[in-house]
């Protein structure tokens, strides 16, 4: 199975809002409803941020939220902190135990 | 609370077998659906799922790795060993070990290791 297709990075400014794609095929994004997204800042572990596609873990800010449309995940980020800045993974179920990881969006906060 | 914690060598050498442990609080192993999956990720690159070992023993590797990868638990001890064969400096990386409970998300993960292979 191929990685999910995340664009290498994307940029804002304190306050704007983002979206990162999270694209799959009808095998895996697609086809079930677990797609989840992971924070990850430099030298730390990753976090879960949004499960499920739209489901955010409790102690999550509400400014992040997610969405999926066909075989495209997104993950939108309003009113942009610097403290958001960090890398973004996907992640979905792709049939019994197969699960695939996107290659990661770098965010950078202006 | 839940909290998972890697351990193992820092450093090993190509062709020698790895062993790493997750030792694990907050949830049992023996509890209908608890999931421990292990991910690596090598400097500077995206995340690879590597293995998983279910609360009813059932385990599951990734295919490209299967035939150097071993999963097993020690649920009186909360632990979790992964063990990888034939080390190659590609293997090179940060190794971490995540709970997954009923759904398929991975959450919380343990602080990762990094793992050097030295040619």
């Amino acid at each position: 199975q191929s990685a999910l297709t995340q664009p290498r990075s994307v940029s804002g400014s304190p306050g704007q809002s983002v979206t990162i794609s999270c694209t799959g095929t009808s095998s895996d994004v697609g086809a079930y409803n677990f797609v989840s997204w992971y924070q990850q800042h430099p030298g730390k572990a990753p976090k879960l941020m949004i499960y499920d596609v739209t489901k955010r873990p409790s102690g999550v800010p509400d400014r992040f939220s997610g969405s999926k449309s066909g075989n495209t995940a997104s993950l939108s980020i309003s009113g942009l902190q610097a403290e958001d800045e960090a890398d973004y993974f996907c992640y979905s179920h792709s049939g019994t135990y197969i699960v695939l990881f996107g290659g990661g969006t770098k965010l950078t906060v202006l | 609370q839940v909290t998972l914690k890697e351990s193992g060598p820092a450093l090993v050498k190509a062709t020698q077998t790895l062993t790493l442990t997750c030792t694990f609080s907050g949830f049992s192993l023996t509890t209908y659906g608890m999931r421990v999956t292990w991910i690596r990720q090598p400097p500077g690159k995206a995340l690879e799922w590597l293995a998983r070992i279910d609360w009813d023993g059932d385990k599951f590797y990734s295919t490209s790795l299967k035939t150097r990868l071993t999963i097993s638990k020690d649920t009186s001890k909360n632990q979790v060993v992964l063990t990888m064969t034939n080390m190659d400096p590609v293997d090179t990386g940060t190794y971490y070990c995540a709970r997954m409970g009923h759904g398929w998300e991975l959450d919380p993960w343990g602080q990762g290791t990094l793992v050097i292979v030295s040619s």
